[in-house]
C-alpha cells in the first residue's frame, strides 16, 4: 500500500457525460500528479499540482481539468466524454515540487465510457 | 519535447538468466531516470532510480546504468525469478518536458 488513495475504483459512464476522479496523497506529500494509461499503452502525464497550485502540464485535453484543494486532495474532472477516454487513471504523489522525487502511485480508477 | 524510446517491448527469459531493458531519450537537460515495475492490474512502483551525476546504481539483483553522452540508460535484472514477471517502464524528467514515460517492456520469466 503506497498511502495514496483514489476513488472510485471503477466508473462506467456514457459518452458526453462528465465525471470526477478523486485522489488523496500520502501524508506529508505536497505534489499530486495525474496520469492516463490506455490499454496496452504507457503512462501519459496529464498534470501536476504542488501545494494547491498547478505546477506542470502534460498531454491534458481541454475537456479535462484538475485542481488541488487546501487539504491537498486532488480531483480530475473529465467532461464531454468520448469512447477514447476509456482508460486507467492514476494519481501519484511526491514530497517535493520537483519531478525528481520518487512518485507513489495510487491504485487507479478504471474509467469505461460506453 | 522529450522523446523516450524503450526496447524491447516484450522479453522472455529463462529463470535464472539476466534481463536487460534499454531506454533512450532526447533532451540532454534531463537529469532523473527512474524505473517502475507494474504487475498486472496493479499500480506502478519505483524499483530503482538514477540521477545524472551517477553512472551506475545497484540494489541487490537490480542495476541501472546511465550514459549521458549517448543519452541512454538501461535496467539490468540478474538471476531472474518468476515474480520478476511484469511490465517495466522507464521514465525521464528534469528537462523541458516535466516527466515522460517509456512505452513499457513486458518481461516474462519462464520457470
Amino acid at each position: 500500500d503506497s498511502g495514496v488513495t483514489q476513488t472510485p475504483k471503477h466508473l462506467i459512464t456514457a459518452t458526453g457525460q462528465r465525471v470526477t476522479l478523486r485522489c488523496s496523497p500520502r501524508s506529508g506529500d505536497l505534489s499530486v500528479y495525474w496520469y492516463q494509461q490506455s490499454l496496452d499503452q504507457g503512462l501519459q502525464f496529464l498534470i501536476q499540482y504542488y501545494n494547491g497550485e498547478e505546477r506542470a502540464k502534460g498531454n491534458i485535453l481541454e475537456r479535462f481539468s484538475a485542481q488541488q484543494f487546501p487539504d491537498l486532495h486532488s480531483e480530475l474532472n473529465l467532461s464531454s466524454l468520448e469512447l477514447g477516454d476509456s482508460a486507467l487513471y492514476f494519481c501519484a504523489s511526491s514530497v517535493g515540487a520537483s519531478e525528481n522525487y520518487e512518485q507513489y502511485f495510487g491504485p487507479g480508477t478504471r474509467l469505461t465510457v460506453t | 519535447g522529450e522523446n523516450v524510446e524503450q526496447h524491447p517491448s516484450t522479453l522472455s527469459v529463462q529463470e535464472g538468466d539476466s534481463a536487460v531493458i534499454k531506454c533512450t531519450y532526447s533532451d540532454s537537460a534531463s537529469n532523473y531516470f527512474p524505473w517502475y515495475k507494474q504487475e498486472l492490474g496493479k499500480r506502478p512502483q519505483l524499483i530503482i532510480d538514477i540521477r545524472s551525476n551517477v553512472g551506475e546504481k545497484k540494489d541487490q539483483r537490480i542495476a541501472v546504468t546511465l550514459n549521458k553522452t549517448a543519452k541512454h540508460f538501461s535496467l539490468h535484472i540478474t538471476e531472474t525469478q518468476p515474480e520478476d514477471s511484469a511490465v517495466y517502464f522507464c521514465a525521464v524528467s528534469g528537462g523541458y518536458q516535466k516527466v515522460t514515460f517509456g512505452t513499457g517492456t513486458k518481461l516474462q520469466v519462464i520457470p
